[in-house]
């Protein structure tokens, strides 16, 4: 079975541009998370959607970010505009309601010069 | 205050030798579940082991174990007959779920070499 899949594997942009990370879950999960990991800050939950819809954005840093879910198989997380401390590795997982596990997928690592 | 502790930033372990990953958490919730992750130098997070709250034994899946000890709210990992491959970063982590909530919080992690 497919596992969580990233796109872009790696992305480098310029400050200021727009950066759109996308995210297609294991099949028939229910929950998609969107998880950033940085040196300083370690891993920390951005956004997390159950059937679709955001259930809770605390972790959004600032309205420069943004994360939809318009169908099950389908998330992205977009940063307009970029700026350099957004340089990060972006994680989606994906899980089952009545399981407890996270599954992660390969991660997009994020470099904004 | 951090919810989860991981004291240990790095940690060496001969092959084949078993080695104890400490993990201490903080919540006032009566049910919540403990996990760990391995960070291998490619990237991923894979999901190794998880410990409920209310589970009376504690978790195992092959190599790993998980030491739970809630009095002590420490759950620490224990991988038996370390390999070469087992040289990663690991995470504990931690969801508490009388709130609903199904986000994980990890702690900083601790980057395992295995020596030959």
């Amino acid at each position: 079975d497919a596992g969580v899949i990233q796109s872009p594997r790696h992305e480098v942009t310029e400050m200021g541009q727009e950066v759109t990370l996308r995210c297609k879950p294991i099949s028939g999960h229910d929950y998609l998370f969107w998880y950033r990991q940085t040196m300083m800050r370690g891993l920390e939950l951005l956004i997390y959607f159950n059937n679709n819809v955001p259930i809770d954005d605390s972790g959004m840093p600032e309205d420069r970010f943004s994360a939809k879910m318009p169908n099950a198989s389908f998330s992205t997380l977009k940063i307009q505009p970029s700026e350099p401390r957004d340089s990060a590795v972006y994680f989606c997982a994906s899980s089952l309601g009545r399981t407890v596990a996270q599954y992660f997928g390969p991660g997009t690592r994020l470099t904004v010069t | 205050a951090q919810k989860i502790t991981q004291t240990q930033p790095g940690m060496f372990v001969q092959e084949k030798e078993a080695v104890t990953l400490d993990c201490t958490y903080d919540t006032s919730d009566q049910s919540y579940g403990l996990f760990w992750y391995k960070q291998p130098s490619s990237g991923e997070m894979i999901f190794l082991i998880y410990q409920g709250s209310y589970d009376e034994q504690n978790a195992t899946e092959g190599r790993y174990s998980l030491n739970f000890q809630k009095a002590r709210k420490s759950a620490n990992l224990v991988i038996s007959a370390s390999q070469l491959g087992d040289s990663a970063m690991y995470f504990c982590a931690m969801r508490e779920a009388s709130t609903g909530r199904r986000a994980l919080t990890f702690g900083s992690g601790t980057r395992l070499q295995v020596q030959p």
